[in-house]
């Protein structure tokens, strides 16, 4: 079993849609817990940063982290064709720990 | 944010030569960078973590004597890929966390370099 499982997809949704992206894992110890968009051929850019259990709001992005069920959503409302992307989910056990991160959901926006 | 810059963004080598990747954080400094690599369709998966002044610390399965790190200073790591084979062929990333951050954990990745081997 993968310590990070990520349905990768690929998700294929209309403009303006509610998307949502999850991710779910093993190891308790993660405390830390990001999600990365990535553009085809570029590096991953960070999206959303939360420490522990809770949700985090940021514009049209919604991080949700639920440690008693060891699963962690991204949700992006009003979606835009520019969203269209792959999305890593990435977890540590710590600051300066090193990052686990799923295999990566491919989303597509039709306009 | 700050900003990671990878040099070159692509190579295409012959079998056999040896090709050197740099990393650098261009307005922070950074003791310690991670080198991730990253075939297609799939995640991104830590090859080493480079740390200043020291030795770099290898994951399980990767070659210490053919994937050569250096961090010689606080901005600068590279990645030398020695004697290169076709199945070296992938998009190598590399990412720094500010030294002198607040502590969030956040890392900065660089654009990634694509190393094709012929």
């Amino acid at each position: 079993q993968k310590e990070v499982e990520q349905d990768p997809g690929p998700l294929s949704v209309p403009e303006g849609a509610i998307v949502s992206l999850n991710c779910t894992y093993s190891n308790s110890a993660f405390q830390y817990f990001m999600w990365y968009r990535q553009y085809s051929r570029k590096g991953p850019e960070l999206l959303m940063y939360t420490y522990s259990s809770g949700n985090k709001e940021d514009g049209r992005f919604t991080a949700q982290v639920d440690k008693s069920s060891k699963y962690i959503s991204l949700f992006i409302r009003d979606s835009q064709p520019s969203d269209s992307a792959t999305y890593l989910c990435a977890m540590s056990a710590g600051y300066g720990n090193k990052l686990v991160f799923g295999a990566g959901t491919i989303l597509r926006v039709k306009s | 944010g700050a900003v990671v810059s990878q040099h070159p963004s692509w190579v295409i080598c012959k079998s056999g030569t040896s090709v050197k990747i740099e990393c650098r954080s261009l307005d922070f400094q950074a003791t310690t960078m991670f080198w991730y690599r990253q075939f297609p369709k799939q995640s991104l998966m830590l090859m080493a973590t480079s740390n200043e002044g020291s030795k770099a610390t290898y994951e399980q399965g990767v070659e210490k004597d053919k994937f050569l790190i250096n961090h010689a200073s606080l901005t600068l790591s590279t990645l030398t890929v020695t004697s290169a084979h076709p199945e070296d062929s992938s998009f190598y990333i590399c990412s720094a966390r500010d030294s002198e951050g607040s502590g969030t954990g956040e890392l900065f990745f660089g654009e990634g370099s694509r190393l094709t081997v012929l």
